[in-house]
């Protein structure tokens, strides 16, 4: 399977833990993003990396969150002190810029379904 | 805060009967995609458009880019439960892609 990977599947934490997800994309993928997706709505972009460079951080990353790739290939999403409002999909997805001219597609990972209690 | 509206929220359906759904925004995009996503899983991608007017066909689909490039429509002939799931459209600007919060489909056998 070539597609974008993510591991967890699902996570249940308690209220003020810590909890890292990791995201594998696909090999030959320069961009890779993670976006948040809660009950009935669609996804929320949080953050993408240009290689290993994170180029871009939303306003819904609070400081208790953290993304790193490190190497430019799997990427990690760190959530400190969980919140109950942090229960979400947590989703990646990659692509490959060939132009800026050109939207390139993005393949997104199952998600990790995270639970805070 | 979405900045695509799509509509309607919730739609089910009887086998073999067509339907309509419908994204609009206030902003212009380069490029609006189609997903669909089923419980528990990623979203898959139907389609990219990025002509406005421009019309695509994938079989039974045929997706619709508005002239002004802010609105779009996905219609679906002779529905299947197979096609049952979450079809969401997304404004893309550079890089980053902007969801609608989904038009929820359910197609009964």
């Amino acid at each position: 399977d070539t597609g974008v990977s993510q591991n967890p599947r699902h996570k249940i934490t308690k209220r003020g833990q810590n909890v890292t997800f990791r995201c594998d994309p696909i090999s030959e993928h320069n961009r890779l993003y993670w976006y948040r997706q809660t009950l009935g709505q669609g996804p929320e972009f949080l953050t993408y990396f240009q290689n290993e460079a994170q180029l871009e951080k939303s306003r819904l990353l609070s400081d208790r969150f953290s993304a790193e790739r490190p190497k430019g290939s799997f990427s990690t999403l760190e959530i400190q002190r969980t919140e109950q409002g942090d229960s979400a999909m947590y989703l990646c997805a990659s692509s490959l810029e060939v132009s800026r001219a050109i939207q390139e597609t993005q393949y997104f990972g199952p998600g990790t379904r995270l639970l805070v209690l | 805060t979405q900045l695509l509206e799509q509509s309607p929220q919730f739609l089910s359906i009887q086998e073999g009967e067509n339907l309509t759904v419908y994204c609009n925004s206030s902003s212009v995009f380069s490029s609006l995609q189609w997903y669909r996503q089923e419980p528990g899983e990623g979203p898959v991608l139907l389609v990219t458009v990025v002509t406005g007017g421009e019309v695509k066909k994938l079989k039974r689909l045929t997706f619709q880019f508005g002239d002004a490039r802010k609105d779009s429509s996905l219609h679906i002939t002779a529905a299947q439960p197979g096609d049952t799931g979450l079809y969401l459209c997304a404004g893309g600007s550079d890089y980053k892609l902007s969801f609608g919060a989904g038009t929820t489909v359910t197609v009964r056998a």
